[in-house]
């Protein structure tokens, strides 16, 4: 297995542009979510997915998007990049229920924003 | 709503010597207690965690930690540490049963373990 992937592992983007963050789990986990990471501020929840088709919002949502249409991906959406979002974004993965409390998590994408 | 509190940011130590990272939680709650290891410029591994039962848990790479309910705190131990135990520990907290996918954690703790 090859774990939880995230492409690309760095990307630097000037404000306004977009992007999408890819994520790829093939635990066949249901429940998966994204992280950002800044210096001195640990990790921060930004969106969630629980399953196929739903997802929610986290503690730091604003200026990202995400869907869910497959088990295995979790691509997280840049519609108009800001400085605010240099940072370094990482996908977690999880069986649902109690069969496990371990989040999985990939190697992590370092973004800037100029 | 849950929060983190590592009291140290920083935990400079020598190679050999023991360790103590520290953690304090919030929560109006019970909660499912965690701790993360993050060597450099990789992803987040799993330490050990604490669900219920014993208040003293055993980690991979010889870390525990000890669940203090009074004290709110889930401190992590490791008797003599290694040069490659340099890394930053996270401290996590969640609700319990099987919604724990919305993880709080700390601000982390930078372990440097000289020799």
């Amino acid at each position: 297995n090859a774990g939880v992937t995230q492409t690309p592992k760095f990307q630097v983007l000037k404000t306004g542009q977009s992007m999408t963050l890819q994520c790829a789990q093939d635990m066949n986990h249901e429940y998966m979510s994204w992280y950002r990471q800044d210096p001195g501020m640990g990790l921060r929840l930004i969106h969630y997915s629980v399953g196929a088709g739903i997802t929610d919002q986290g503690e730091v949502p604003n200026g990202y998007n995400v869907s869910r249409s497959t088990t295995e991906d979790f691509p997280l959406r840049l519609l108009s990049a800001a400085p605010s979002q240099t940072s370094v974004y990482f996908c977690a993965s999880r069986l649902p229920g109690t069969a496990s409390y371990e989040q999985y998590f990939g190697p992590g994408t370092r973004l800037t924003v100029t | 709503a849950q929060s983190v509190t590592q009291l140290d940011s920083q935990v400079p130590v020598f190679e050999e010597a023991p360790v103590e990272l520290r953690c304090n939680y919030s929560s109006s709650v019970s909660v499912y207690l965690f701790w993360y290891v993050q060597y450099p410029n990789q992803g987040l591994q799993l330490l050990l965690k604490y669900l219920s039962g014993s208040t003293l848990v055993k980690g991979i790479n010889g870390f525990e930690a000890e669940f203090n309910k009074s004290q709110t705190s889930f401190h992590l131990r490791k008797p003599s540490v290694h040069i490659s135990d340099t890394a930053e520990y996270f401290c996590a907290v969640s609700p319990p049963g099987g919604s724990n996918y919305k993880l709080t954690f700390g601000k982390g703790t930078l372990l440097t373990v000289n020799p």
